[in-house]
C-alpha cells in the first residue's frame, strides 16, 4: 500500500501569500498518477489537479502541481480568501488507492 | 451539470445492514467507473470500494471486503453500496465519486456527490 503523507498539517497564512503544500509517497508513484483536492467545511472534495500537474477544468491558474516519483507539491501563488480549505493529496496508480491525511490552510 | 445524490445513510447498531444509493445525472453514466470513499475525522478520506461501467472489475478495500458489496444499474444510472455486519469502525460520511474514466483502474474522482452519513452505534 502506498503511504501519503502531507506537510504540514495546517498552514496559517494571509491573503496574497504563497502555499506550498507537500505531499510524500512511501513507493514511487508511477506515471505521476497523483492528484490534489481541495475541500471546504460542509462540502465534498473538489478535483484541483491530475498527474501531478494538470489542473482541473475551471481551476484557476494560481494552482499549480508539480513533483514525481516521491515527492509532490501543491503551490498556491497568490491566496484568495476562498482557497482557505483543506487540501487532500490521492495516488491512482495502485490498490488500495490512497489519500494523504490533508493539509488545512487557515488565515493567520 | 453532474450531479451526484447519495441517500440511504443513517443510524444503526452494530451488526445491522444498511443499503446507500446513489443517483447520477447530467451525464452518460454507462461510461465511467463509479467509486465509494469515505471520510472520518481521524481517519480523512479513505477509498472503500469501485465498480467498472460494466460491472465487470470490482473492489474492495481490505476494512471492508466480505462485508460490503458494491453494484450498479446503468439503466436506472444509479450506484449501490450494501453494507453489512456494520461496525462502529464504518461510521463515516460517505461519499459517491464519479472516475474521470471508465475503468476501475483510474480512479481520479472528478464528481462528488455531498456524501450519507452513516453512524453504527449501540
Amino acid at each position: 500500500e502506498i503511504v501519503l503523507t502531507q506537510s504540514p498539517g495546517t498552514l496559517s497564512l494571509s491573503p496574497g501569500q504563497r502555499a506550498t503544500l507537500s505531499c510524500r509517497a512511501s513507493q514511487t508513484v508511477s506515471n505521476n498518477f497523483l492528484a490534489w483536492y481541495q475541500q471546504k467545511p460542509g462540502q465534498a472534495p473538489r478535483l484541483l489537479i491530475s498527474g501531478a500537474s494538470s489542473r482541473a477544468t475551471g481551476i484557476a491558474d494560481r494552482f499549480s502541481g508539480s513533483g514525481s516519483e516521491t515527492d509532490f507539491t501543491l503551490t498556491i501563488s497568490r491566496l484568495e480568501p476562498e482557497d482557505f480549505a483543506v487540501y487532500h493529496c490521492q495516488q491512482y496508480v495502485s490498490s488500495p488507492w490512497t489519500f494523504g491525511q490533508g493539509t488545512k490552510v487557515e488565515i493567520k | 451539470e453532474v450531479q451526484l445524490v447519495e441517500s440511504g445513510g443513517g443510524s444503526v447498531q452494530p451488526g445491522r445492514s444498511l443499503r446507500l444509493s446513489c443517483a447520477a445525472s447530467g451525464f452518460t453514466f454507462d461510461d465511467y467507473a463509479m467509486f465509494w470513499v469515505r471520510q472520518t475525522p481521524g481517519k480523512g478520506l479513505e477509498w472503500v470500494s469501485g465498480i467498472s461501467w460494466n460491472s465487470n472489475t470490482i473492489g474492495y478495500a481490505d476494512s471492508v471486503r466480505g462485508r460490503f458489496t458494491i453494484s450498479r444499474d446503468n439503466a436506472k444510472n444509479s450506484l449501490y453500496l450494501q453494507m453489512n455486519s456494520l461496525t462502529a469502525e464504518d461510521t463515516a460520511l460517505y461519499y459517491c465519486a464519479k472516475a474521470a474514466g471508465s475503468g476501475y483502474h483510474f480512479p481520479l474522482f472528478d464528481y462528488w456527490g455531498q456524501g450519507t452519513l452513516v453512524t453504527v452505534s449501540s
